[in-house]
């Protein structure tokens, strides 16, 4: 177990509405990662998180926003869910920014109906 | 941006056997190149990985091999089990661009180990 957890495990949601995810980070870590995995992908990088800051961005559009609080915890915000949402939402701490390895969460699992 | 291809996509070997998966990755500039075992139902778990300054690397029964010439890297586990059965990612990251930590991952392949 890596110490990132990430909060709910599923989740089912209408297309159109809006969905919050949530991810602790492993102790001692101050960058966090996001990532989109579909089924029978490897995961795409949607954006990170340092200090706060966000530290760069995947080819998401702007409706995929995110928040990293001063204990390094994050969230990842979607609006207007569209049925392609569906999918596996990983989050990675990172001892910090840069040349370091990433350790993943369990991941929600998100179903846009 | 990089592209990481991975082969072959299944692999089905016997225990005991040994497996090898492939990829090859675009980006001269891409400098560490880690490994990934996911279980069906939880995240990645990062299972090895490689840094551009060495060739080769060997954690008991798995290794990765490096050759930035050919822009391509290996994992190799032997004496395979049934647990080692799950699907590996191989991703590469680049020292290019504004997200240096940003993780570019292959299709994956998945590891059947038959007892």
């Amino acid at each position: 177990e890596t110490g990132v957890t990430q909060s709910p495990t599923h989740l089912i949601k209408t297309r159109g509405q809006q969905v919050t995810l949530r991810c602790s980070s492993q102790s001692g870590h101050n960058t966090v990662s996001w990532y989109q995995q579909a089924l029978g992908q490897g995961p795409q990088f949607i954006f990170q998180y340092y200090r706060e800051e966000e530290n760069g961005r995947g080819n998401f559009p702007p409706r995929f926003s995110g928040l990293q609080f001063p204990n390094y915890s994050s969230e990842l915000n979607v609006n207007a869910l569209e049925l392609d949402d569906s999918a596996l939402y990983l989050c990675a701490s990172s001892p910090t920014t840069g040349l370091h390895e990433q350790y993943f969460g369990p991941g929600t699992r998100l179903t846009v109906t | 941006g990089e592209n990481v291809e991975q082969h072959p996509s299944t692999l089905s070997v016997q225990e005991g056997d040994s497996a090898v998966i492939k990829c090859t990755y675009s980006d001269s500039a891409s400098n560490y190149f880690p490994w990934y075992k996911q279980e069906l139902g939880k995240g990645p778990q990062l299972i090895i990985d490689i840094r551009s300054n060495v060739g080769e690397k060997k954690d008991q029964r798995i290794a990765v091999t490096l050759n930035k010439t050919a822009k391509h890297f290996s994992l190799h586990i032997t004496e395979t089990q049934p647990e080692d059965s799950a699907v590996y990612f191989c991703a590469a990251r680049t020292n290019r661009g504004s997200t240096l930590g940003r993780l570019y991952f292959g299709r994956g392949t998945q590891l059947t180990v038959w007892p």
